[in-house]
C-alpha cells in the first residue's frame, strides 16, 4: 500500500525551529518528486515547497523562503522540512505529498500539526 | 507568481443537483490544473489532473474542463458524500498555487 507518514509536529516558541519528517512506503520513493503543503486552522491549502527526485531542484513559497529548507534521503525513503525562525502564522497542519510529475500531487500523508506559540 | 481565483467561496446545493466551480488563473497555465476534495480533518484527495483527466477510482459524475486561464469542476448529480471543500491547484510554474477553496454545503 502506498503511504506517506509525517512526524515531528508539536508546539514551538516563536523564533524557534522544528524539523518535520515524511516517511514513504509502498512505492519507489526515488522515482518521485515531493512537495510540502500546509493548512492553517480554518484556512485553505497553501503550497510550501517542492524537491525533485535527486534533490537538485528545489522551490519554495515566498512566505517561507529563507526560513524553511526541504531535503530528502532516498536511501531512507524520507522527506524532510527544516523550519527555522518560526512565526505564529506558520501554525498549520503540514502535509507531505507525492508528485508524479508532470502531474500534481496524488498521494498525501495524514498531516502533522505545528503550533507556534509562547 | 500565478494567482488562482476560485468561485464561489461557498455553495449550497441539494442531493441530485448539478454544480459547477470555477478557477481563473492570472496568466495562462495551459492545462496544468488539478482539482482536490477535502473533508474536515482529512488530507486532500485528487479528483482531476491535467484539467480534465479523471483520477482512477473517482466517480464519473466529476468532470473538469478548461485551458489557459479558465477552468471548471462540475459534479453532475450531487451525492451525500460530495459535500466537502474543493480546491484547484495550478502546477504550471513555481510557486504552485491553490485557489481559495469552495465549501459545498447541503441546502
Amino acid at each position: 500500500e502506498v503511504e506517506l507518514v509525517e512526524s515531528g509536529g508539536g508546539l514551538v516558541q516563536p523564533g524557534g525551529s522544528r524539523r518535520l519528517s515524511c516517511e514513504a512506503s509502498g512505492f519507489t520513493f526515488s522515482s518521485y518528486e515531493m512537495s510540502w503543503v500546509r493548512q492553517a486552522p480554518g484556512k485553505g491549502l497553501e503550497w510550501v515547497s517542492y524537491i525533485s527526485r535527486g534533490g537538485s531542484d528545489i522551490f519554495y513559497a515566498d512566505s517561507v523562503k529563507g526560513r524553511f529548507t526541504v531535503s530528502r534521503d532516498n536511501a531512507k525513503n524520507s522527506l524532510y522540512l527544516q523550519m527555522n525562525s518560526l512565526r505564529a502564522d506558520d501554525t498549520a497542519v503540514y502535509y507531505c505529498a507525492r508528485v508524479p510529475a508532470p502531474s500534481p500531487p496524488d498521494v498525501w500523508g495524514q498531516g502533522t500539526t505545528v503550533t507556534v506559540s509562547s | 507568481d500565478i494567482q488562482m481565483t476560485q468561485s464561489p467561496s461557498s455553495l449550497s446545493a441539494s442531493v441530485g443537483d448539478r454544480v459547477t466551480i470555477t478557477c481563473r488563473a492570472s496568466q495562462g497555465i495551459k492545462n496544468d490544473l488539478g482539482w482536490y476534495q477535502q473533508n474536515p480533518g482529512k488530507a486532500p484527495k485528487r479528483l482531476i489532473f491535467a484539467a480534465s483527466s479523471l483520477q482512477s477510482g473517482v466517480p464519473s459524475r466529476f468532470s473538469g474542463s478548461g485551458f489557459g486561464t479558465e477552468f471548471t469542476l462540475t459534479i453532475s448529480s450531487l451525492q451525500p458524500e460530495d459535500f466537502a471543500t474543493y480546491y484547484c491547484l495550478q502546477y504550471n510554474s513555481f510557486p504552485h498555487t491553490f485557489g481559495q477553496g469552495t465549501k459545498l454545503e447541503i441546502k
